[in-house]
């Protein structure tokens, strides 16, 4: 049980176009949704966190008109980053956590190329 | 405010031999504290997590760790490295019992399992 899944697992774009990642909770209500981004052998950072109905929270520094995030049911949150360039070239990783499950649950990951 | 310090970046052991993954914690409350595992293509795993009860944490695969106040420190121990535990490992510390709440991760430290 506590499965996330992300979709897609790795994209490429060219620069100015934007792409949109998928985060699925499938086999519980995920009442809060966090997404973090992954450089090259470095740590996760927190980028955002979301609840189901609400408007996420973004960390100090993530411009949130570039990284849109949006959690419209208690399942599924989407991260879509606007008019990507190559700085934004990165390892995506969204969590979900529920009433019930309590602990964070991670997805797979997507990887963004952006040319 | 709460920050993790892993001392090793990258650590290297014989099969069948000790592992010890270091880890320092800095938080002005009662810290949860967790170790998760990173397969490469794989989603963060949850090997083991401490929320103020027993001081020595046992988790899944041999893994293990003990919470010592006074040492600020939430050392990861296995007796005896396999080949599968290669990986990536995160200390991460949550001012939530359950991690529902902000996860602050370490920089990681990469393990090496060698014949």
């Amino acid at each position: 049980g506590a499965v996330v899944s992300q979709h897609p697992s790795w994209v490429i774009c060219k620069s100015g176009t934007s792409v949109k990642i998928e985060c699925r909770s499938l086999d519980f209500q995920a009442t809060t949704m966090f997404w973090y981004r992954q450089f090259p052998k470095q740590s996760l950072m927190l980028m955002a966190t979301s609840n189901e109905g609400s408007k996420a929270t973004y960390e100090q520094g993530v411009e949130k008109d570039k990284f849109l995030i949006n959690h419209a049911s208690l399942t599924l949150s989407t991260l879509t980053v606007t008019s990507a360039h190559p700085e934004d070239s990165s390892f995506y990783i969204c969590s979900a956590s529920g009433r019930v499950k309590g602990e964070q649950f991670f997805g797979p990951g997507t990887r963004l190329t952006v040319l | 405010a709460q920050s993790v310090t892993q001392l090793d970046s990258h650590v290297s052991v014989s099969e069948g031999t000790p592992v010890l993954l270091r880890c320092n914690y800095s938080s002005s409350y009662s810290p949860s504290l967790f170790w998760y595992v990173q397969h490469p293509n794989k989603g963060l795993q949850l090997l083991l997590k401490y929320t103020s009860a027993a001081t020595l944490v046992k988790g899944i695969n041999g893994f293990e760790a003990e919470f010592k106040k006074s040492e600020t420190s939430f050392h990861l121990t296995k007796p005896s490295a396999h080949m599968s535990d290669a990986a990536e490992y995160f200390c991460v510390v949550s001012p939530d019992t359950g991690g529902a709440s902000k996860l602050t991760f370490g920089t990681g430290t990469r393990l090496q399992v060698t014949l």
